[in-house]
């Protein structure tokens, strides 16, 4: 399996605040690479897909971009509507996710 | 717009079945070239995809969890189901069915999701 390493794992930071979180896969994994934000208890919520393709309805403060086995995700202006944790996900091989980066009021 | 929402018992003994299903709304499990998923994530901890049934009901599963996974789509419900045998208190996890789709440069996008559904396995 193509392993998902995010890094930090978690991470205090004050509205305003512009966030990179960095996803990076054991092998190339071309740009099948999504991101998503959880907020706890409810289900995770698609940002970005295809690494840079940010979805219909995501505010345009998030940004994703990478190829091949390093990708990052952006937050510019961090809102408190932004705390939450966010996984990455590669669809290349065998579905898996990174371990998550929480993202918390500073 | 499309909605999922997962159904079944939240507490299953060990060494039994667990079977859930996900009824889907504003949309077919029969049309649109979707991977009809279930996801899970254990308490406080990552997610894990456990398998898809692709709307033409071809299925492909986590290895990892192949040997007891059985997915599959009632389409005059408009429904499809988990089922996870022999099943362990490694199982307990809140299970999420979701929709996928591939684009042109990525797949098994996960787009819309269920609520989730916690399943705790105890005696």
């Amino acid at each position: 399996d193509i392993q998902m390493t995010q890094s930090p794992s978690s991470l205090s930071a004050f509205v305003g605040d512009r966030v990179t979180i960095t996803c990076r896969a054991s092998q190339s994994i071309s740009s099948y690479l999504n991101w998503y934000q959880q907020k706890p208890g409810k289900a995770p919520k698609l940002l970005i897909s295809a690494a840079s393709s940010l979805q219909s309805g995501v505010p345009s403060r998030f940004s994703g971009s990478g190829s091949g086995t390093d990708f990052t995700l952006t937050i510019n202006s961090l809102q408190p509507e932004d705390f939450a944790t966010y996984y990455c996900q590669q669809s290349y091989s065998t579905l898996t996710f990174g371990g998550g980066t929480k993202v918390e009021i500073k | 717009q499309v909605q999922l929402q997962e159904s079944g018992p939240g507490l299953v003994k060990p060494s039994e079945t667990l079977s859930l299903t996900c009824t889907v709304s504003g949309g077919s499990v029969s049309s649109g070239s979707y991977y009809w998923s279930w996801i899970r994530q254990p308490p406080g901890k990552g997610l894990e995809w456990i398998g898809y049934i692709y709307y033409s009901g071809s299925t492909n599963y986590n290895p990892s969890l192949k040997s007891r996974v059985t997915i599959s789509v009632d389409r005059s419900k408009n429904h499809f189901s988990l089922r996870l045998s022999s099943v362990t208190a490694a199982d307990t996890a809140v299970y999420y069915c979701a929709k996928g789709y591939c684009s042109s440069s990525s797949c098994y996008i996960f787009d819309y999701w269920g609520q989730g559904t916690l399943v705790t396995v105890s005696s």
